[in-house]
């Protein structure tokens, strides 16, 4: 079966720490995105890549960081300095790197994030 | 500013009746449009998208969405709600230049029996 996974669903971290979110895709997919989902604001982009080694910060990258060493993983850091983290995590890929406008994307079940 | 806009928060429509959700967006370039939706706790499910071509584009679930270049909009309708269509509806844009893509703030959907 292909598609994304992303693990855990659910995650606590306590204030000051940083935290991995896992991303996973079989789809043999160049591209790879993070988004951040709150209540009433829609999406919005945290970091993209669109080939292995290389990535780009998207509308809110500060306080996460990310690494794309294989194709098919591209894993979130949500680091300390992110000061309101509580949220939910969707990840997506899609086929094309070069076209991030033009390329469907599809998208992981998601990460809660909840931060004590 | 560029814009992607859902005008509907929220609409509660009866099992059975036809649906409309409005997406309409701002930019001057030929627009790539998509629609997903998303259940409670889940990630976003592609119901259709327009590239170029006919613009009535079929989707799955029983969706259908018309692009009208002259209203800038990609609106979403089914002619018979099901209540497993409770959810929230996201409008997307692409644009070819610039590699943007640009979620609307969705529309969330309740059905009643």
């Amino acid at each position: 079966d292909g598609g994304i996974t992303q693990s855990p669903k659910y995650l606590f971290r306590k204030e000051g720490q940083n935290v991995t979110l896992s991303c996973e895709q079989n789809l043999n997919h160049d591209a790879m995105y993070w988004y951040r989902q709150d209540p009433g604001q829609g999406l919005r982009l945290i970091y993209y890549s669109q080939i292995v080694n290389d990535f780009q910060k998207g509308d809110i990258a500060e306080g996460y960081s990310v690494s794309r060493e294989k194709k098919e993983s591209f894993p979130l850091t949500v680091t300390s300095a992110q000061k309101n983290p509580t949220a939910f995590y969707l990840c997506a890929s899609s086929s094309k790197g070069g076209g991030r406008g033009t390329d469907t994307q599809y998208f992981g079940p998601g990460t809660r994030l909840t931060v004590l | 500013a560029q814009s992607v806009t859902q005008p509907d928060i929220h609409i509660t429509v009866s099992e059975g009746a036809s649906l409309e959700l409005r997406c309409n967006y701002s930019y001057g370039a030929t627009p790539y449009l998509f629609w997903y939706v998303q259940s409670p706790g889940q990630g976003l499910q592609l119901l259709l998208k327009y590239f170029s071509g006919d613009t009535l584009v079929q989707g799955i679930k029983g969706f259908e969405a018309e692009f009208k270049r002259s209203q800038s909009s990609f609106n979403l309708r089914k002619p018979s709600v099901h209540w497993s269509d409770a959810a929230e509806y996201f409008c997307a844009v692409g644009l070819n230049t610039g590699n943007q893509f640009y979620f609307g703030t969705g529309t969330s959907l309740t059905v009643i029996p």
